[in-house]
């Protein structure tokens, strides 16, 4: 059975502090990886999508993949208290187009 | 990123009763709609995959009898819960994807309670 795990948290870092969100995953034969952010009873909205091995940059988030540890995570810097939210990691396994496997999510607190 | 809407965003009706849930992709075709739902403190579940003009795909565990979709045109689809029970009562999400796209966007959801 294909599974997305995620430290459910709560992850607490203090403003301005870089946060660090983690994901792994279980079947090798993984396409595409994608972070998500969920605020509290509204819908996911995407961050971040990285399909190569390396580290991807855009604004204040990175996406680093490693497909031979089978391990991506999320870098928050300068960590707002706007980010608090949930993060939820997704995973497509290259099955039927934009089926997604997610993670249960880590719940991110940056305390002002 | 792509424009979607749901509608109605929040609904309460009394069990037994029916409701009808619309997803709308404002910008672009959807050849492919994934319906979801989230319970309080869970991960997002994928419920059903329908393609425009055919049946839907429904996921182990899935009453498809109870969870009608109806995916008639390339901008619209419906997802009606049939004689709706409290354990229905969740947060219900649409994810239309266009047969190019890779990245997958979703509805901004639809809160259901059943009393």
């Amino acid at each position: 059975q294909k599974e997305v795990e995620q430290n459910s948290g709560p992850l607490s870092v203090p403003e301005g502090a870089i946060a660090s969100l983690n994901c792994t995953y279980s079947d090798r034969g993984s396409q595409s990886f994608f972070w998500y952010r969920q605020y509290s009873g509204k819908s996911p909205e995407l961050i971040m999508s990285i399909y190569s091995n390396g580290d991807k940059e855009d604004g204040r988030f990175t996406a680093q993949l490693n497909k031979a540890s089978q391990y991506v995570s999320l870098l928050i810097r300068d960590s707002q208290p706007s980010d608090s939210a949930t993060y939820l990691c997704a995973v497509n396994y290259g099955g039927s187009q934009g089926n997604l496997i997610f993670g249960k999510g880590t719940k991110l607190s940056v305390k002002p | 990123g792509a424009v979607v809407s749901q509608h109605p965003s929040r609904v309460i009706c009394k069990s037994g009763t029916s409701v009808k849930i619309e997803c709308r992709s404002l910008d672009f075709q959807a050849t492919t709609m994934f319906w979801y739902r989230q319970f309080p403190k869970q991960s997002l579940m994928l419920m059903a995959t329908s393609n425009e003009g055919s049946k839907a795909t429904y996921e182990q565990g899935v009453e498809k009898d109870k969870f009608l979709i109806n995916h008639a045109s390339l901008t619209l689809s419906t997802l009606t819960v049939t004689s709706a029970h409290p354990e229905d009562s969740s947060f219900y999400i649409c994810s239309p994807v266009h047969n190019h796209q890779e990245t997958q966007y979703f509805g901004p959801g639809t809160r259901l309670l059943v009393l």
